[in-house]
C-alpha cells in the first residue's frame, strides 16, 4: 500500500520570507515524488517531481522540493514567496511497480501575506 | 495547444439517476486517469488507462462505477443508481504515456457532481 501524509492543513508565511509545505510518504520500493498546486477555480498543475538521482529537484515557478529517503520525505520549498504563490498544494506518490496508480495527500493550503 | 477538458463542468442529478461525464485528453496522450476529489481531500484515484484498455481500475469504489475509453482518446465515466455519497469533483487527468514525462499529468478542470 502507498500512502501520502501532508501534516499542515495551512501554512502561513509573509511575502519575501521562505515557504516550506510538508510532505511524508509511504511506499513500497524506489519512490516517484510529485508536487502539484491548486489555484482557485482552476485544474491541478505539476510542479516538479523525483524519479532518482539528486535529491533536490527544481521545478516551476521557483520552487524546488528535497528528497530525504531516510526521514521518507519530499518537502516542497521556495527560497522567497510571492504573494501569488497562495494556492493549495498536493503531494502525490506512486511505487515503481504502479505505474498510473498515484496517492494524493489531502493539501496545503498556503497563504502568503504582503 | 488545448488542454484536458471535461463536460459538464456541473451535474445536477437526483439519487437513483444515471450520469455520464466526459473527459478529452490532451492530444497524443496515450495515459488518462480518473480521479474523484471531495471537500477537503486530495485526489482519490479510480481509474487509468493506457490507450483504449484500462490498465488499473482498482479504485472504482463499486460495481455501480464503470469508464471506457473506445477509441483510445475521449473517455466517459459512467455512474449508475447515483447516491448522496458520490457527490464530488470528478477530476480526469493524461499524460503522454510513456517516456520520462510519461506520467506527468495534466488536468482538466474537473466536473462537479451533485446527488440530491
Amino acid at each position: 500500500a502507498q500512502s501520502v501524509a501532508q501534516p499542515e492543513d495551512q501554512v502561513n508565511v509573509a511575502e519575501g520570507n521562505p515557504l516550506t509545505v510538508k510532505c511524508t510518504y509511504s511506499v513500497s520500493g524506489n519512490p516517484y515524488l510529485f508536487w502539484y498546486v491548486q489555484y482557485p477555480n482552476r485544474g491541478l498543475q505539476f510542479l516538479l517531481k523525483y524519479i532518482t538521482g539528486d535529491n533536490l529537484v527544481k521545478g516551476s515557478y521557483g520552487f524546488e522540493a528535497e528528497f530525504n529517503k531516510s526521514q521518507t520525505s519530499f518537502h516542497l520549498k521556495k527560497p522567497s514567496a510571492l504573494v501569488s504563490d497562495s494556492a493549495l498544494y498536493f503531494c502525490a506518490v506512486r511505487g515503481l511497480n504502479s505505474w498510473g496508480k498515484f496517492q494524493f495527500g489531502a493539501g496545503t493550503q498556503v497563504v502568503v501575506t504582503p | 495547444g488545448a488542454g484536458v477538458s471535461q463536460t459538464p463542468s456541473n451535474k445536477v442529478t437526483e439519487k437513483g439517476k444515471y450520469v455520464e461525464l466526459r473527459c478529452d485528453p490532451i492530444s497524443g496522450h496515450t495515459a488518462l486517469y480518473w480521479y474523484r476529489q471531495s471537500l477537503g481531500q486530495g485526489p482519490e484515484f479510480l481509474i487509468y488507462f493506457q490507450g483504449t484498455g484500462a490498465a488499473d481500475d482498482s479504485g472504482l469504489p463499486n460495481d455501480r462505477f464503470f469508464a471506457v475509453r473506445p477509441e483510445g482518446s475521449v473517455s466517459t465515466l459512467k455512474i449508475q443508481r447515483t447516491e448522496r455519497g458520490d457527490s464530488a469533483v470528478y477530476l480526469c487527468a493524461s499524460s503522454p504515456g510513456q517516456g520520462a514525462t510519461g506520467d506527468t499529468q495534466y488536468f482538466g478542470p474537473g466536473t462537479r457532481l451533485t446527488v440530491l
